[in-house]
């Protein structure tokens, strides 16, 4: 059974480069059956989609994230990656790994999520 | 960018009443509208996709409707474990998560 789970720092001082990984178990990350994304929460406030990656490298982007975020997989280590560049409280939130799904792009299997607080 | 409102923003319900929550579009999206239930502490559940598909292993009682820029999700029977925030979701024109609609007892 596929499995999601979130990994990286849980604080980051602000102008810095945010780093997340998710690690996907249970099944292949080279599969052809979906895409991969990561999501955002900010506390006490809803949804926030940020990318997008099929494995094969097609990206896709929020345009209101895009100048500050790179996605990214590894194959070889069954991982897919965000990082998110000059960030400031504002990206405070629980990011979340997910599953997608071509057409409709629903995202049908998430991590736990892990919050990353911006501080110094 | 297409924009999304939800109500009511907050709702409470007894078990077993049959509740409706309402997502609108700011431009028409045809059916490329998703519904996730969210309990507070854990990720979002899947429930409804292509505005009406119920996603395996979700209960009956869980329902959508709609195309263009109006759409519904409605809960027949409320149980005690659907008290959580339900969001929309557009998939037509990018990725936009609608507001959240919070559902509470009564």
């Amino acid at each position: 059974q596929l499995q999601l789970q979130e990994s990286g720092p849980g604080l980051v001082k602000p102008s810095e480069t945010l780093s997340l990984t998710c690690t996907v178990s249970g099944g292949s990350i080279a599969s052809s059956s979906y895409y991969w994304a990561w999501i955002r929460q900010p506390p006490g406030k809803g949804l926030e989609w940020i990318a997008t990656i099929f494995y094969s490298g097609s990206t896709y982007y929020n345009p209101s994230l895009k100048s500050r975020v790179t996605i990214s997989t590894d194959t070889s280590k069954s991982q897919f990656s965000l990082k998110l560049r000059s960030v400031t409280a504002a990206d405070t939130a629980v990011y979340y790994c997910a599953t997608t799904v071509y057409p409709h792009w629903y995202f049908d299997l998430w991590g736990r999520g892990t919050l990353v607080t911006v501080s110094s | 960018d297409i924009q999304m409102t939800q109500s009511p923003s907050s709702l409470s319900a007894s078990v077993g009443d049959r509740v409706t929550i309402t997502c609108r579009t700011s431009q028409s999206i045809s059916s490329y509208l998703n519904w996730y239930q969210q309990k507070p502490g854990k990720a979002p559940k899947f429930l409804i996709y292509a505005a009406s598909y119920l996603q395996s292993g979700v209960p009956s009682r869980f329902s959508g409707s709609g195309s263009g820029t109006d759409f519904t999700l409605t809960i027949s029977n409320l149980q005690p474990e659907d008290f959580a925030t339900y969001y929309c979701q557009q998939t037509y024109s990018d990725i936009t998560f609608g507001p959240g609609t919070r559902v509470d007892i009564k």
